[in-house]
């Protein structure tokens, strides 16, 4: 069974600052593996996809790369601002229809 | 607008019964999925439907119940047979086709008093 893992759990930068985000699968068989936003007590934004062929999608300040040999992925966010704080998931799309999310990391931007 | 509407926001119910939560989607899409959120824990898959009249059950489906008689709306049930159903449950669509991306509504909030 796919396992997607997201460190930290937990990150606090200051405004203006680049950041990077990870997120890990163990099952290379992917279709596709896609970021979310999720504010609190809302439901999930789609922030990017990335199709298991591609290497990278862009959109605005984020970057979301993929690597699917070595099972990982990053989110770049440039700029941090406050409004970028929230918590960030990523999901897989293995063989099959299920989607597999991570646990997610809660960002803090501080003014 | 387009979108996945979920409701109601906040559901309160007593130990014994049964709820039913709402999801409803105007995006064309023939594929909805239900998830549950914990504190702490990625989303779980509870039930899936590709299609109208068909769906599939999730990792952890025991405990819920599900309806797909109309590509719109995609019900779900808590039954009481569920032993903690406390939790922040996610509604999402997709259209079909391998590399499409889900969308997923504003979620309900289920407190068993």
């Amino acid at each position: 069974k796919q396992e997607v893992t997201q460190i930290p759990a937990a990150l606090s930068v200051p405004e203006g600052e680049n950041l990077v985000l990870n997120c890990s699968f163990t099952d290379s068989a992917i279709y596709n593996l896609q970021w979310f936003r999720q504010d609190p007590g809302k439901g999930l934004t789609s922030l990017l996809l990335i199709q298991s062929s591609q290497r990278e999608q862009t959109s605005g300040r984020l970057n979301a790369s993929l690597d699917k040999s070595s099972g990982r992925s990053t989110l770049y966010i440039a700029a941090s601002q406050p409004g970028d704080s929230a918590t960030y998931l990523c999901a897989v799309r293995s063989v099959g229809n299920q989607f597999y999310f991570g646990t997610g990391t809660s960002l803090t931007v501080i003014p | 607008d387009g979108g996945i509407t979920q409701s109601p926001k906040y559901l309160f119910r007593k130990e014994g019964q049964n709820v039913t939560l709402s999801c409803e989607q105007n995006l064309n899409h023939d594929a909805m999925y239900w998830y549950r959120q914990d504190p702490g824990q990625g989303l779980r898959l509870i039930y899936y439907s590709q299609i109208v009249n068909d769906f599939q059950k999730g990792d952890i489906a025991e405990g819920y119940s599900v309806s797909r008689e109309k590509k719109e709306s995609f019900p779900l049930t808590v039954t009481s047979a569920q032993k903690n159903p406390t939790a922040f449950y996610l509604c999402a669509s997709r259209a079909s086709g391998t590399y499409n991306e889900q969308f997923f509504g504003p979620g309900t909030r289920l407190t068993v008093l």
